[in-house]
C-alpha cells in the first residue's frame, strides 16, 4: 500500500525566508509525487510533480521540490516566502498503472504554512 | 489547465433529507472522477472512484447506500448523500482526469462542496 507522511502539521515562516515543506512516502515502484496547496474552503490547486527526469521539479507560483530516491522525500521550497504563500500543502503519491483506476492518489496528512509578515 | 466545476458550493439541510453533489469537467472528457471527503484541519479521503457508464468503485468503510455516485456522461459525475445526518457534514470535493490513455497528468480538482447537515 501507498503512503505519504508530512511530519510537520505547521510551518511558520518569516516573509522573504525560505521555506521548506517536508514529505516522505512509500510507493511500490517508481512514484509519481504531486504537490497541491489548498485555501481556506477552496479545493485543491496543483502546483507542480515529478514523473521522471530532472529530481528539481519546478512549479507554479515559485515552488520547486526535490526528488529524492534514496530517502523517498519529496520537499517543496521557495526560496522567499510571501504572505499570499499562507495555506495548507498537501504531498500526495500514486504509482504508475495502466488502468484509469490507477491514478488513485494517496494525500499526506496535509502542513499548514503560515508566513508572517 | 483544465476546470472541474462543484456545485454547489454550499448546502445546507435538515437531517434526514438526500443531498446531490454535481461534478463537472468544463473543457475535457474524464472517464474517472474520484470523490474524496475532508474534515476539519485534516487529509482528504478518498471515498469512491466514478466511472463513466459504469459502477463507481468504493473504498473501504464507505457505505455504498449512503453516498449515492452517478457518472451517467463524459463530463458530469454527482454524489448524493442519501438521508443526511449531521455526521455527514464535511467537505466534499471531486477531482478528475482528462480521458484519453492514462498519461502521467495531474488531476483536476473542483473547489470543494461543503455540505451542513442540521
Amino acid at each position: 500500500a501507498q503512503s505519504v507522511a508530512q511530519p510537520e502539521d505547521q510551518v511558520n515562516v518569516a516573509e522573504g525566508n525560505p521555506l521548506t515543506v517536508k514529505c516522505t512516502y512509500s510507493v511500490s515502484g517508481n512514484p509519481y509525487l504531486f504537490w497541491y496547496v489548498q485555501y481556506p474552503n477552496r479545493g485543491l490547486q496543483f502546483l507542480l510533480k515529478y514523473i521522471t527526469g530532472d529530481n528539481l521539479v519546478k512549479g507554479s507560483y515559485g515552488f520547486e521540490a526535490e526528488f529524492n530516491k534514496s530517502q523517498t522525500s519529496f520537499h517543496l521550497k521557495k526560496p522567499s516566502a510571501l504572505v499570499s504563500d499562507s495555506a495548507l500543502y498537501f504531498c500526495a503519491v500514486r504509482a504508475p498503472q495502466r488502468k484509469a483506476a490507477g491514478n488513485k492518489l494517496t494525500f499526506g496528512g496535509g502542513t499548514r504554512v503560515l508566513v508572517k509578515p | 489547465g483544465a476546470v472541474v466545476s462543484q456545485h454547489p458550493s454550499r448546502v445546507i439541510c435538515k437531517s434526514g433529507t438526500s443531498v446531490k453533489i454535481e461534478c463537472r469537467s468544463l473543457d475535457f472528457q474524464a472517464t474517472t472522477m474520484f470523490w474524496y471527503r475532508q474534515f476539519p484541519k485534516q487529509s482528504l479521503m478518498l471515498m469512491a472512484t466514478s466511472n463513466e457508464g459504469s459502477k463507481a468503485t468504493y473504498e473501504q468503510g464507505v457505505e455504498k447506500d449512503k453516498f449515492l455516485i452517478n457518472h451517467a456522461s463524459l463530463t458530469l459525475s454527482t454524489l448524493t448523500v442519501t438521508s443526511a445526518h449531521p455526521e455527514d457534514s464535511s467537505f466534499y470535493i471531486c477531482s478528475a482526469r482528462a480521458s484519453g490513455g492514462v498519461g502521467t497528468g495531474e488531476l483536476f480538482f473542483g473547489e470543494g462542496s461543503r455540505l451542513t447537515v442540521l
